[in-house]
């Protein structure tokens, strides 16, 4: 089975650096995707990670190790916008589904 | 841009009712997903398909049913509406190359 943990929520202030952890215990790896959900709207595509390293995107890098079972997702010089929640997604071995994370919720204050 | 649309973002019914959940995406994908979200759960596969007229249950199946009779179009059915079934529910397309998938913008339904 698969079983994926984040935590519930974070604060941090605008223009800080704040890592969000996910770990999981999976039967087989395919892939971790983060995904940013705004309050009322749709999961958004953050990122994805297949290898060991560091991804790194604009503002937002995630990092893999999969001999640890660990992800993480860094966000630097927040804004304001950032205050979302930010789910972390496995992908199993071919043929079985993405499992989702419970979502980490994000407060950026000013 | 990838776009998923969903035809209602919100809608409330009553216990016993059918309900239709229309998703339509337009970028040819051919794997379509639901998903319902609910607080403190996370989103949780109920259905999903990799072809037209295919169909695979997810982790909770149970009181929903899915058509896909056209590839860009994924309908969830709720055969008699319970007030369990309270949620955000969010369809998600894929290409069988990348697996990203991508959401449409949810439809928030309350059945009372």
């Amino acid at each position: 089975g698969q079983n994926i943990d984040q935590p519930t929520e974070m604060t941090a202030t605008e223009g800080a650096i704040v890592q969000i952890n996910c770990t999981y215990q999976t039967s087989g790896f395919n892939g971790l995707f983060w995904y940013q959900q705004h309050a009322g709207e749709a999961p958004t595509f953050l990122s994805y990670n297949v290898l060991d390293g560091l991804e790194e995107k604009g503002r937002f890098s995630s990092f893999l190790s999969r001999s640890k079972g660990y992800s993480y997702l860094l966000l630097k010089e927040l804004q304001m916008k950032d205050s979302a929640s930010y789910l972390c997604a496995v992908h199993p071995p071919y043929g079985q589904n993405f499992v989702f994370g419970p979502g980490t919720r994000l407060s950026v204050l000013p | 841009d990838v776009k998923v649309t969903q035809s209602s973002r919100y809608l409330v019914k009553r216990t016993g009712e059918k309900v239709f959940l229309e998703c339509v995406q337009d970028m040819d994908h051919e794997n379509m997903f639901w998903y319902r979200q609910d607080p403190g759960l996370g989103l949780r596969l109920i259905y999903f398909s990799y072809d037209v007229k295919m169909k695979e249950k997810g982790d909770i199946p149970e009181g929903y049913s899915v058509s896909r009779e056209k590839k860009e179009r994924f309908s969830l059915i709720l055969e008699s509406a319970s007030t369990n079934q309270t949620s955000m529910y969010l369809c998600a397309s894929s290409s069988g190359n990348t697996d990203t998938q991508y959401f449409g913008p949810g439809t928030r339904l309350t059945v009372l």
